[in-house]
């Protein structure tokens, strides 16, 4: 059974950065895409992009290209997420969620439990 | 980007009734390749439907989805206390390569 643990919540300052962890275990970390999903405090989802292990692929939305960055540490099955130049509409909770083999979607089978950050003066 | 609408917002319904929800996309969504996820208040979302019809491993049969094109929707033949929840729809192959639904609560009637 695949598991994707994420670390805990931040709170950060605005125009700091936040590195957010999601370890992976009980499946295949290098061949599946990680994901990284939002969602602001009472909104909906929004996919900011995802990276393949195994090619050290990354894509970004438009939204947040420059500032963000997708890495992977293969020896660890951990993927990472960092965002740079909080604001306070940053505040939310950040998911990773498991997608394709070799392939970014075409959906997002397993998800991490969501790490809340937090982004205020 | 392909813009997915869900409707209604919030629909009231009962234990044991049948609830239909809505997904439209501003274009067509190639390959079906379009999922469906319930979340739970204070949980992450769960995958239900994907390829526009097939259910996840571990879903229940009273969940079900059909669709193709640009009109899609999850249908709960009974349901049950713990279906009330928000549900989303989410496609593949756009640009942005994800975009998800606004969602719909089914809330308790």
């Amino acid at each position: 059974q695949v598991q994707l643990e994420q670390s805990g919540p931040e709170v950060k300052k605005p125009g700091s950065s936040v590195k957010v962890s999601c370890k992976s275990s009980g499946g295949t970390f290098n061949t599946h895409a990680i994901n990284w999903v939002r969602q602001a405090p009472g909104q909906g989802l929004e996919w900011m992009g995802g990276i393949i292990p195994i090619f050290d692929a990354t894509n970004y939305t438009q939204k947040f290209r420059g500032r963000v960055t997708f890495t992977a540490d293969k020896s660890t099955d951990t993927a990472y997420l960092e965002l740079t130049s909080l604001t306070s509409e940053d505040t939310a909770i950040y998911y990773c969620a498991r997608g394709g083999g070799y392939s970014y979607g075409p959906d997002f089978d397993y998800w991490g439990q969501g790490t809340l950050v937090t982004v205020s003066s | 980007e392909i813009v997915l609408t869900q409707s209604p917002g919030t629909l009231s319904l009962s234990p044991g009734e049948r609830a239909t929800l809505s997904c439209r996309a501003s274009q067509t969504i190639s390959n079906s390749y379009l999922a469906w996820y319930q979340q739970k208040p204070g949980q992450a979302p769960r995958l239900l439907i994907y390829g526009a019809s097939r259910r996840a491993t571990g879903i229940p049969d009273r969940f079900s989805g059909r669709g193709s094109g640009t009109d899609f929707s999850l249908s709960i033949s009974r349901l049950e206390p713990e279906d009330f929840a928000v549900y989303y729809c989410q496609q593949y192959g756009g640009s942005p390569m994800f975009t998800f639904g606004q969602g719909t609560k089914l809330e308790i009637k």
